[in-house]
């Protein structure tokens, strides 16, 4: 099956500092990629879709200036939060859209980020 | 916008069968995707469905009523492996990303 792998795993850092987060398509080509944030006991919510060569969609309420996507090529998209806050602390994971089968989406193992 | 809907938590006992419904009202549905999320995990694919009707996959099936808005995961012959969240999610016409439901967290015990 498909295989998306997300780096770092986990990350801790200093609030006011960046932290970047890589997500990668393994074993397939990912035009489109999705990154979501989820809270504890909490499901996911979405907060941006990353097309490739394009601007990344954001929803309403996400910083687009905060959490900064980059899809370089077909199997990459990163997501950069910038000036981290303790609030920014949550788990994030990436998913990448699989354009044959059913179009389901492909997780990554997703990365825990706590801002101190 | 989206509204989907499933009860928080649910509690079997193992060797059982369980049913976790979800709902939904979104204009331009599309499919309904249903996700299994072990604790600290990423979700990983359970199921499919686009036409109504029951799709079953070994111990697992999902049923769909596109008239109705309604959905359900039927989980048979429990596990204390199954113990963990449900997810709902739905596909709208036109686009690729998911709109999940608030999830429901199972509990299988002895």
């Amino acid at each position: 099956g498909a295989v998306v792998s997300q780096h770092p795993s986990r990350v801790i850092c200093k609030s006011g500092t960046s932290v970047k987060i890589e997500c990668r398509s393994l074993d397939f080509q990912a035009t489109t990629m999705f990154w979501y944030r989820q809270f504890p006991k909490q499901s996911l919510m979405l907060m941006a879709t990353s097309n490739e060569g394009s601007k990344a969609t954001y929803e309403q309420g996400v910083e687009k200036d905060k959490f900064l996507i980059n899809h370089a090529s077909l199997t990459l998209s990163t997501l950069t939060v910038t000036s981290a806050h303790p609030e920014d602390s949550s788990f994030y994971i990436c998913s990448a859209h699989d354009r044959g089968g059913y179009g389901e989406q492909y997780f990554g193992p997703g990365t825990r980020l706590t801002v101190t | 916008g989206q509204n989907i809907d499933q009860p928080t938590e649910m509690t079997a006992t193992e060797g059982a069968i369980v049913q976790i419904n979800c709902t939904y009202q979104t204009s331009g549905f599309n499919g309904l995707f249903w996700y299994q999320q072990h604790a600290g995990e990423a979700p990983t694919f359970l199921s499919y469905n686009v036409l109504d009707g029951l799709e079953e996959k070994g111990r697992f099936s999902s049923f769909l009523s596109r008239s109705k808005g309604y959905s359900y995961l039927l989980l048979k012959e429990l596990q204390m492996k199954d113990s963990a969240s449900y997810l709902c999610a739905v596909t709208e016409t036109g686009a690729n990303n998911l709109f999940f439901g608030t999830g429901t967290r199972l509990t299988v015990i002895p």
